[in-house]
């Protein structure tokens, strides 16, 4: 199946520190979709990128496409408590999606 | 409100006995997945389906069978064939085949004794 490697496995930041994953794929990638997942909960649908070198943001969350679409990055300002959770990126591979194996974020108040 | 239903949100099973998760979906989505995810791990793929009465094998489809007789159920049977079935099962349906952002049921945790 598809590769898609995601750093880091788990991740412990202070409030109010910045956090970020990675997601990186050893093919181009067509689009890539991130996804959180809280504790105990299902996974969430947060975005999908498509156009290389794409950034989009919500709220203190920023999403990156790398021009070369081989890898994606998202990025949080000032972690808050209520971002606790595993951050997923999942790839296209035609007939669905391939989810890496996420980050786990932890954020001491 | 529209969204995806699994039931129940925990089962337990004897060892040898197959069992049986429910997914619906009121959506009207075409296509429609069934995820593995054990402690610690990402989603691993079982089956999928794009259509009413097709689906397709996944990376771990076996010991699993699934049906698509309505577009708006997608069943899972956790047969007495997988070794190892033990684990959080998540449903999810996209309305188009290439998922166009994944909706997720809350899941189905199966211990199997």
């Amino acid at each position: 199946g598809q590769q898609v490697m995601q750093i880091p496995q788990y991740q412990h930041v202070q409030e109010g520190e910045d956090f970020t994953t990675y997601c990186n794929s050893s093919t181009t990638l067509s689009n890539i979709q991130w996804y959180k997942q809280r504790p105990g909960g299902h996974p969430v649908f947060l975005i999908q990128l498509v156009k290389s070198g794409e950034v989009k943001k919500q709220k203190r969350l920023t999403f990156q496409f790398g021009e070369a679409k081989k890898n994606s990055s998202l990025h949080i300002t000032a972690t808050q408590t209520t971002d606790v959770g595993t951050y997923f990126c999942a790839v296209n591979t035609g007939n669905q999606f391939y989810f890496g194996t996420g980050t786990s974020l932890t954020v001491i108040p | 409100d529209g969204g995806i239903t699994q039931s129940p949100k925990y089962l337990f099973r004897k060892e040898g006995q197959n069992v049986t998760l429910s997914c619906e979906q009121n959506l009207n989505h075409d296509a429609m997945y069934w995820y593995r995810q054990d402690p610690g791990q990402g989603l691993r793929l079982i089956y999928y389906s794009q259509i009413v009465n097709d689906f397709q094998k996944g990376d771990i489809a076996e010991g699993y069978s699934v049906s698509r007789e309505k577009k708006e159920s997608f069943p899972l049977t956790v047969t007495s064939a997988q070794k190892n079935p033990t684990a959080f099962y998540l449903c999810a349906s996209s309305i188009f085949t290439d998922g166009y952002g994944y909706t997720f049921g809350s899941g189905t945790r199966l211990t199997v004794v």
